[in-house]
């Protein structure tokens, strides 16, 4: 079974700029989580998504957002790109409804100059 | 809120050492508290997971325990190898769909 895909690996864009991640879950997985970690903060929790509906989000501001598909395939957008946005952003899937043990990707680097 | 404290790092230890990272939680309710592993460049790994109180989880030689009165889940391992350098997660699932992840702690091991 093929694990988590994120696209693309590296990504280089310029502040005010807008972004597209994207990630595709293990086959059957409904549940899609996303998080950004850096250096400083450590992993933290964007949004999950169960079914195209977003079950919970983290303390971020609305620049960041996310959806997804009908395949569960996800996307999450990042608008006015800021030089604090730099960042490996995962993903994750779940088989469970309950968020249970997580399947990562190799996760998507962000570099905003 | 649900939170995840683990000991700060890195943690340096020489291959065949014991090793012990300690970690503990807040949480209400009946959390799943798992160990994930990071290595250089890579996404995280699941490396072992307790559902309940008491309940042990290991894989690939490490084992943590659930213990619910002391509200920990520490990582040991008997015999570290080079192979095992890497970054460390210890995070629990409970309420609100999401998972909570301590800081991480690096482990360093040398030959």
């Amino acid at each position: 079974k093929a694990g988590v895909t994120q696209t693309p690996r590296y990504l280089i864009k310029t502040r005010g700029q807008q972004v597209t991640l994207s990630c595709s879950p293990i086959s059957g997985h409904r549940s899609v989580s996303w998080y950004q970690q850096t250096p400083g903060q450590g992993l933290q929790f964007l949004f999950e998504y169960f079914s195209e509906t977003q079950r919970n989000k983290g303390n971020f501001p609305g620049r960041f957002s996310g959806r997804q598909f009908s395949n569960s395939r996800s996307e999450m957008n990042v608008s006015t790109l800021e030089l604090g946005d730099s960042a490996l952003y995962l993903c994750a899937s779940s088989s469970s409804g309950r968020v249970d043990e997580q399947y990562f990707g190799p996760g998507t680097r962000l570099t905003v100059t | 809120g649900d939170s995840v404290t683990q000991m700060e790092g890195p943690v340096t230890l020489s291959e065949e050492a014991f090793l012990t990272i300690n970690c503990t939680y807040t949480a209400t309710g009946y959390p799943s508290l798992f160990w994930y592993v990071q290595y250089p460049g890579e996404g995280l790994q699941l490396l072992l997971k307790a559902t309940k109180a008491d309940d042990k989880g290991s894989n690939k030689g490490f084992e943590a325990t659930y213990r619910k009165e002391t509200t920990s889940f520490h990582l040991e391992k008997g015999s570290v190898q080079v192979s095992d350098s890497a970054v460390y997660f210890c995070a629990l699932s409970g309420e609100g769909f999401k998972t909570i992840f301590g800081a991480g702690t690096r482990l360093f091991v040398k030959a």
